[in-house]
């Protein structure tokens, strides 16, 4: 059974501090998203890629958060130097292209930073 | 700008009692439509989609949707429910054409009385 894998799932850290999520989409899939989820915001849409190129960031605070996908079987979300208004739940999905588009969700990274 | 709007915020209901959450779009194009389920502290997972076809699609667990193209709407319905279908509910609607990412309403949560 197929499924996204993200790690960490549970991330304290202090303020300041480099935070790395990671995420590995499904095989095959070549759509990658990363969004976050917080009580306030509801699901907000971070990073979007296709065939690991950016073709979305503009929902993410440029200043200190960048995404990339070194390769097809990673993407990576960091926050630097990060902020206690980042505590959230950081999901990554992907999805194959094709007819319907659907995601598939990985379990999330929930992050607190102190 | 293309939105998707869930009106109920909040439902509560007892066991055995009917649902339905309402969706409603603003595009009058093609879109492919989903529902994704997320239960208690777990990640957002497919319930059903809409892409083509008979327009009153079945999902898992008992529930079904029926896409109103006349009237842009997308409801979820369940004749029963049950005590485990306590969670938050996400429309999301793809507007074919254009970047293929989906715009995700703000959800509605659920909660079933025993």
């Amino acid at each position: 059974d197929a499924r996204v894998t993200q790690t960490p799932r549970h991330k304290v850290t202090e303020m300041g501090q480099e935070v790395t999520m990671r995420c590995q989409p499904i095989l095959g899939h070549n759509t990658v998203f990363w969004y976050r989820q917080t009580m306030m915001q509801g699901l907000e849409l971070l990073a979007y890629f296709r065939n690991r190129a950016p073709l979305d960031d503009s929902g993410m605070p440029k200043d200190r958060f960048s995404a990339e996908m070194p390769d097809a079987t990673l993407a990576t979300l960091k926050i630097q130097p990060s902020e206690p208004r980042d505590s959230a739940v950081y999901f990554c999905a992907s999805g194959p292209e094709g007819t319907s588009y659907e995601q598939y969700f990985g379990p999330g990274t929930r992050l607190t930073v102190t | 700008a293309q939105s998707v709007s869930q009106h109920n915020h909040h439902v509560i209901l007892s066991e055995a009692a009917s649902l339905e959450l309402g969706c409603n779009y603003s595009y009058g194009g093609t879109v492919n439509l989903f529902w994704y389920v997320q239960y208690p502290g777990q990640h957002l997972q497919l319930l059903l989609k809409y892409f083509s076809g008979d327009p009153l699609v079945k999902g898992i667990k008992g529930f079904e949707a029926e896409f109103i193209k006349s009237k842009f709407s997308f409801n979820l319905r369940k004749p029963s429910v049950q005590w485990s279908d306590t969670a938050e509910y996400f429309c999301a609607v793809i507007f074919l054409g254009g970047s293929y990412i989906p715009t995700f309403g703000r959800g509605t949560s659920l909660i079933v009385h025993p």
